[in-house]
């Protein structure tokens, strides 16, 4: 019941800006955007969230489509630490605080 | 401010037995949820507790059981253990019950079964 659809992997260049699409075209108007993410083995961590706006914080940006059908996690200066599964999520009010992953994608960034 | 915290780390348990898990989410955090991971299924919600009562349940069998404390903390238990039951048992907490509250995970216990 994910409601999200993420490209399997991607490969980026360390140093470079890392985009990570996800697309939710079903998502609803108080639904939020959420993604985290989970280097092997460890607990996933939470990068960043978002409802409508575009949202920034020290680890990431979140950019969400006007018509919220899509979004785009943007890690400004890729390292080889943010090698890692990245889940995007779509909250749904009626689940409450459960989350719903998908496979996500790996990324790999390269030296 | 301390994170999530989870304990044991690691456990080996074999067939038939049970196993506690114990999860101490983040200071004034109310909300405890568990999930298990597994290479074949992915991250799967096992059940949220809130304010010491169970508040969602995943698809899971009643061998899984949890519950909360008043201060929180909570513990799950998996009785008759079973070969596929072996996986990275995961616990996130948040402040409240609400969507545009993130949750945190800890860092997971690893039970293997024999």
């Amino acid at each position: 019941d994910a409601k999200t659809t993420q490209p399997t992997s991607m490969d980026c260049a360390e140093g470079r800006a890392a985009n990570l699409p996800c697309n939710h075209s079903t998502i609803s108007g108080n639904e939020y955007v959420y993604w985290y993410r989970q280097i092997h083995s460890q607990g996933p961590q939470y990068i960043i969230h978002g409802l409508k706006n575009n949202e920034t914080n020290e680890m990431a940006s979140l950019i969400i489509t006007e018509d919220r059908k899509s979004s785009t996690l943007i890690l400004p200066h890729a390292t080889l630490r943010d090698t890692a599964v990245y889940y995007c999520i779509v909250r749904v009010r009626e689940y409450g605080n459960k989350l719903v992953f998908g496979a996500g994608t790996i990324l790999r960034v390269k030296s | 401010k301390a994170g999530v915290t989870q304990t044991p780390r690691y456990l080996i348990k074999t067939r038939g037995q049970q196993v506690t898990l114990s999860c101490s989410p983040i200071s004034g955090h109310r909300s405890v949820s568990w999930y298990q991971q597994t290479p074949g299924q992915g991250l799967q919600f096992l059940f949220e507790y809130f304010s010491e009562t169970q508040r969602n349940k995943g698809n899971f069998p009643g061998r899984f059981s949890g519950r909360q404390f008043s201060n929180s903390r909570s513990e799950m238990n998996v009785s008759t253990l079973e070969l596929g039951d072996s996986a990275l048992y995961l616990c996130a907490s948040s402040l409240f019950r609400d969507t545009a509250v993130e949750q945190y995970f800890g860092p997971g216990t690893r039970l293997t079964v024999t």
